[in-house]
């Protein structure tokens, strides 16, 4: 099985700040034949359901405000919020589909204001 | 639009069984694979497994083999998911989920459902 591993486990950012989270695969998620790598982002708020932010690392979901952006490619991932805003306040995770089953996900990072 | 409703929230004693629904609506229901996800408190978000609504096929993770049955019903577009042996580290909200693209393949998860809380107590 891939396993995912996020860092940090938590982040405290000011408002109007940048915040960066990263992700690391124990595989290669490139799958050169369709040039895509096969992860994406969720945010997970009290009450609510997880929310697909980013999907083949780097494409926002419709209707994801731009200041959400993903980067990276092969094992290693990162997921940046610019000008953080209170509403941002969640916990992140990181998911491989590049080999399944089992989809597997990160351990989820905080991020706090 | 496309949406997935579940079922509500369940007490069950230790040893007993539940089954949680999912309704889909806004979408042709077989073509899309649904996932099963499992968030404990304090943990992180745990793949259960899923189900092809178009073929009936199943997989499940191994931590959940032998205790979850995913099943469906084509003519209510709702899929089910039954765990058994219920423990009290089994409490969690259990959210359902559709790839993101159609007919099976390597995708996301979009949408989610709302999430059902499953409580395990004596």
């Amino acid at each position: 099985d891939i396993v995912m591993t996020q860092s940090p486990d938590s982040l405290a950012v000011s408002l109007g700040e940048r915040a960066t989270i990263n992700c690391k695969s124990s595989q290669n998620l490139f799958y050169s034949s369709y040039n895509k790598n096969y992860l994406a982002w969720y945010q997970l708020k009290p009450g609510q359901p997880p929310k697909l932010l980013i999907y083949w690392a780097s494409t926002r979901e419709f209707g994801v405000p731009d200041r959400f952006s993903g980067s990276g490619s092969g094992t290693d991932f990162t997921l940046t919020i610019s000008g953080l805003q209170a509403e941002d306040v969640a916990v992140y995770y990181c998911q491989q589909y590049y080999s399944t089953p089992p989809h597997t996900f990160g351990q989820g990072t905080k991020l706090e204001i | 639009q496309v949406q997935l409703v579940q079922s509500g929230a369940e007490v069950k004693k230790p040893g007993a069984s539940v089954r949680v629904s999912c309704k889909a609506s806004g979408y042709t229901f077989n073509d899309y694979y649904i996932h099963w996800v499992r968030l404990a408190p304090g943990q992180g978000l745990e793949w259960v497994g899923w189900i092809n609504p178009n073929s009936g096929g199943t997989n499940y993770a191994q931590n959940f083999q032998g205790r979850v049955t995913m099943t469906w019903d084509t003519s209510i577009n709702t899929a089910y998911m039954e765990l058994s042996g219920l423990k009290s580290d089994d409490t969690a909200v259990f959210y359902c989920a559709r790839d993101w693209g159609s007919f099976g393949g390597s995708f996301p998860f979009h949408p989610w459902g709302q999430g059902t809380l499953v409580t395990v107590s004596s």
